[in-house]
């Protein structure tokens, strides 16, 4: 199984229909992160969390909201999809007390809102 | 405001010619990372840098951290189809990553 699992892998949805990208880790670290990749835009964060009850808004969070259910759980949820949210998202996950260790991502949601 | 500026954007070559990817800022941080993302899979840790002048080698692929730690390069030689990918870097920024723009690199054999 892979350390840092998303899921679904691909999404199409209607606009206006709320949408729940959800990911799951193995890895036991203590922070979660929701990036969004846009070509030409590389990897932009949307919302973090350092712990289970840490939840904080990114660079780009309107139209988003996050739960951190478990420390290896961590859903993003689009209230109310429009169509420039279609892009690939991806989760992380990040040891606090090994930043230099880098982050271990997922494999991508790739999103398409119509 | 992009904090982390990559060139070129894109870039492509034949196996066996060198390459310089460069990534750029007006900021100094503590340390500079660099990753690998592969089409349908997310980005890789390829290396961190920490001292400002520190070289590190991986096999090929040659990482410079700037004497300001405000810039570093990545130096492929010899370049193989198997290098073909995204390649970011990224720095911390009050305790999280950023991210550069990236530059996609396409080798043909």
């Amino acid at each position: 199984d892979a350390d840092v699992t998303q899921t679904p892998r691909n999404r199409i949805t209607k606009t206006g229909k709320r949408i729940m990208l959800e990911c799951s880790q193995t890895k036991g670290h203590d922070r979660m992160y929701w990036y969004r990749q846009d070509p030409g835009l590389g990897l932009r964060l949307i919302y973090y969390s350092f712990d289970v009850k840490d939840i904080n808004k990114g660079e780009i969070s309107d139209g988003y909201s996050v739960s951190r259910q478990a420390q290896a759980k961590f859903s993003l949820s689009l209230e109310s999809a429009i169509p420039n949210q279609t892009a690939l998202y991806f989760c992380a996950t990040s040891d606090s007390g090994q930043l230099d260790y880098g982050y271990t991502f997922g494999s991508g949601t790739r999103l398409t809102v119509v | 405001t992009q904090l982390l500026e990559q060139s070129p954007q894109f870039l492509s070559i034949q196996e066996g010619e060198n390459l310089t990817v460069y990534c750029n800022s007006s900021s100094v941080f503590s340390s500079l990372q660099w990753y690998r993302q592969e089409p349908g899979e997310g980005p890789v840790l390829l290396v961190t840098v920490v001292t400002g002048g520190e070289v590190k080698k991986l096999k090929r692929l040659t990482f410079q951290f700037g004497d300001a730690r405000k810039d570093s390069s990545l130096h492929i030689t010899a370049a193989q189809p198997g290098d073909t990918g995204l390649y970011l870097c990224a720095a911390l920024n009050t305790d999280k990553l950023i991210f550069g723009t990236g530059t996609r690199l396409q080798v043909f054999p």
